[in-house]
Parts: structure tokens; C-alpha cells; sequence
């Protein structure tokens, strides 16, 4: 069966400061992934989708990048963390071509004071 | 791009009764609908989904009714209890073609069930 992991679940780090959080898949090959932010009390925001290794799409404009170094390897990133990054990160996967159920991994919540 | 507008936002009722989430859509390529539930803290988890060749499709206590006409689709959930308590979100897709999967969510419905 297929599993989603994400690390770390918690992350506080100062303004400024660099960013790095990770998502892989496992029991799955050629997953499309997704990058979502959630802000407290507030919908999900896609951020990144990609559909392949080294095919990354950014939906908003940020402070953000994100990377897909393997198949199942998403990374989320930023140089300089500002206040309004904190928030509740969430990976997602589903199929590409088959049905687009998305799966959640169980999140990362990112304070930046 | 789908835009995908969701009502109301929050919503409270008492065990036992029923509640009703709705939600609109743009695009008319559109033609998966999904409903995830949050609970505080957690991730969405799917709860039931439809595929526009369907009208309504039930799950036990809760169903979706779709409306293609009209771009609309509603969550009923019926005979509430107390750990229904959650964010509900709806969300859109076309299947295939250039969508990549993607999801249009709506911003969501704060469904609290008192005892």
C-alpha cells in the first residue's frame, strides 16, 4: 500500500532564516505531488504540482521554491523564511491519468517568529 | 482557471439532525468533485467523491448530489454526531487532458455538532 511521510511535523525557525521540508511517497511510481499551505482557520493553498523529476509548477509567487530530486521525493524550500510563511504545510499525491484522488501526508506546521 | 466558491462557512447543528454543505464551480471541464474532512490539526482525508456521469452517490450517513446544469454539488450528512465536528472541503478537477490532477478546493466549512 502506499504511505506519504513529511518531516519534520514541527518547525519553528527565525525570520530570515532558510527552509527546507520534505515529503516522499512510498508504494507508488510516477506520483504527481503537491504542495499546499494552509494558514490557521483558513482553505488550502496550492503552492507547487509536479508531474515528473525536475518538472516543478509554481502556482502563486512567493518566497518559496520547491524540487523534485527523485520520483517520489518532493522538497519544499526557501532562503529567507518572512512571518507570513508560518502555516500549516501539507504534500499531497495521486495518479497522473488514473482518477485524481489526492492523498495527504500528515503535514508540517512551520512557526516563523 | 476553476474557481470553486463554498457555503456556508461555518455551520452548527444538533446531534441527530442533518447538515448541508454547498458548493459552485466555473468550469464546465470539471467533472470530479471530492469532499475531504480536517480534523483539528490532522490532514484532509477523503470522504466521498463523484464523477459527473453520476447524479447523487451515497455513503452510508452522508451522500453527494451533483448538478451539472447548474455547476453545483452539495454534501448532505445526515443524522450528525458530535465527531462529524470538522472543516469539510469540496473541491473540482477535470480528469485527464492538462489538469495534472489538480484540485480547485473551496475555503471550507466549519461543521460543529453539539451533543
Amino acid at each position: 500500500s502506499q504511505t506519504i511521510h513529511q518531516w519534520p511535523a514541527t518547525l519553528v525557525q527565525p525570520v530570515g532564516s532558510p527552509l527546507s521540508l520534505e515529503c516522499t511517497v512510498e508504494g507508488t511510481s510516477n506520483p504527481n505531488l503537491y504542495w499546499y499551505r494552509q494558514a490557521a482557520g483558513r482553505g488550502l493553498q496550492l503552492l507547487f504540482y509536479s508531474v515528473g523529476i525536475g518538472q516543478i509548477s509554481s502556482e502563486v509567487p512567493q518566497n518559496l521554491s520547491a524540487s523534485r530530486p527523485q520520483d517520489r521525493q518532493f522538497i519544499l524550500s526557501s532562503k529567507k523564511l518572512l512571518l507570513s510563511d508560518s502555516g500549516f504545510y501539507l504534500c499531497a499525491w495521486n495518479l497522473a491519468g488514473f482518477r485524481n484522488e489526492q492523498f495527504f501526508g500528515p503535514g508540517t506546521r512551520l512557526t516563523v517568529l | 482557471g476553476e474557481n470553486v466558491e463554498q457555503h456556508p462557512s461555518t455551520l452548527s447543528v444538533q446531534e441527530g439532525d442533518s447538515a448541508v454543505i454547498k458548493c459552485t464551480y466555473s468550469d464546465s471541464a470539471s467533472n470530479y468533485f471530492p469532499w475531504y474532512k480536517q480534523e483539528l490539526g490532522k490532514r484532509p482525508q477523503l470522504i466521498i467523491d463523484i464523477r459527473s456521469n453520476v447524479g447523487e452517490k451515497k455513503d452510508q450517513r452522508i451522500a453527494v448530489t451533483l448538478n451539472k446544469t447548474a455547476k453545483h454539488f452539495s454534501l448532505h450528512i445526515t443524522e450528525t454526531q458530535p465527531e462529524d465536528s470538522a472543516v469539510y472541503f469540496c473541491a473540482a478537477s477535470s480528469l485527464g487532458g492538462t489538469s495534472y490532477g489538480k484540485l480547485t478546493f473551496g475555503q471550507g466549512t466549519i461543521l460543529t455538532v453539539h451533543p
